[in-house]
Order: C-alpha cells, then structure tokens, then sequence
C-alpha cells in the first residue's frame, strides 16, 4: 500500500528565513510525485510534478527535488503570502493499475510572519 | 479557460439523509477524482471516473457512489449519511495520465 509521511507538521518561519519541507514516500512504481497548496478552506492548488530520481523544478520561491525515496519543497526568502498548508502526494503505476489514485500525506502547514 | 466548480458550497444534513454534491470539471478534461478530506487530514480518494464508468475505488463503502455524465460533469451521492462523513469533499479533473487539478470543494456537515 502506498504511504505518504510529511515533515514537520507545522513550520513557522519569518520573512526571509529559508527553510525546506520533507515528504517521504512508499510506492511500488513511482508514476509520478506531486506538490499542492491548500488555503484555508479551499481546494488543493498545483504547483509541481516529479517524475524521476533527480528531477528539479521550481516556480517563484519555491523549488522542488525528487529522490528514490523523498521530495523536498525548498522555501527561498519566504513571504506571509506564502503561508498555507503544502501537500505531497504520489501516483503508483503498480499491478497496471489503471486509474490515477492520488495517495496524499497529511500536509505540512506553514506560517511566515512579516 | 473555465477551472473545476462544484456546488454547493456548504451543506448540512442530519444523520440517515442522503447528499448530491456535483462536480463541472475543467473545459478539456475527460476524467473526474473524488476526494473526502477530514479536518487536519490529506485527501482520501473515494473513486474516479472515465468515459462515465467507474474505473477505480479508494477503502469506501458502497453507499459512496458517483456519476460521470457526457460533458464529463460528475456527481457524489453519498446514502445513510453518518456523523463521520462530515468533510470537505473534493473533485479533481485530469486528462489520463497528467495532473489532477482540484475545485474549491464542499464542506458537508451531519449533525
């Protein structure tokens, strides 16, 4: 069974502090990595997707790393805006499954204050 | 380019009703996720639809049961409703093989 374990829970940071949030993942066939934001109340928004060991991408202050067996959100000089709950889930090509099952973690919820 | 809407925005039930939430998804998907996610929890997958049948189901019971219809707009009825379904109920919409892309969500709650 897929597993998804995110870390920390919470992260608290000021302005400009960088920091990084941890996913660790189970999967029998990595189909695909994927980072969400999620405001209060509202629907997961996409940010990226990882599909390989070694794989990078990055929008704004935010950059995304992939290894066999995490992924790592960078946060550079963050701003309040940033602040929101980030979620990892994964994608299993496993057994040919033929739908595409999101397994989430539980979100790490950050707080930059100004 | 219209993103995923569902209705209604909030809605309360009593224990043993039962619930239609729907879904529009994104102009030039073709496929529809639900997702159930409790306070403080990550998304549970309920199902997932392509081309109007079921083609996939998470760990929920058989009172949990959807629609996909020709424009690809989708619906969650959920029977016998329980106190624990209390959630914010979440549709995605993809195209097979790329990223789900998620609507605001409905805050179901049972009392």
């Amino acid at each position: 069974e897929d597993q998804v374990t995110q870390s920390p829970e919470a992260l608290r940071l000021q302005e400009g502090e960088s920091s990084s949030l941890n996913c660790s993942y189970t999967v029998s066939g990595l189909r695909g990595l994927f980072w969400y934001r999620q405001d209060p109340g509202k629907g997961p928004e996409f940010l990226f997707t990882l599909y390989s060991a070694g794989e990078e991408k990055e929008k704004e202050r935010l950059k995304a790393t992939l290894t066999k067996k995490e992924s790592f959100l960078h946060i550079t000089a963050p701003k309040p805006e940033d602040s929101a709950t980030y979620l990892c889930a994964v994608q299993s090509n496993a057994g040919g499954t033929s739908y595409e099952k999101l397994t989430f973690g539980q979100g790490t919820i950050l707080t930059v204050h100004p | 380019e219209t993103g995923v809407t569902q209705s209604p925005t909030h809605l309360i039930k009593t224990r043993g009703q039962q619930v239609t939430l729907r879904c529009s998804s994104q102009s030039g998907h073709n496929t529809v996720s639900w997702y159930q996610q409790a306070l403080g929890q990550g998304p549970q997958f309920i199902f997932q639809y392509y081309r109007e049948e079921e083609n996939g189901r998470g760990n929920f019971p058989p009172r949990f049961s959807g629609l996909q219809f020709p424009n690809y707009s989708s619906e969650l009825n959920v029977n016998a409703l329980e106190l624990d379904d209390s959630a914010l109920y979440l549709c995605a919409s993809s195209n097979r093989g790329y990223e789900q892309y998620f609507g605001p969500g409905t805050r179901l709650t049972v009392t």
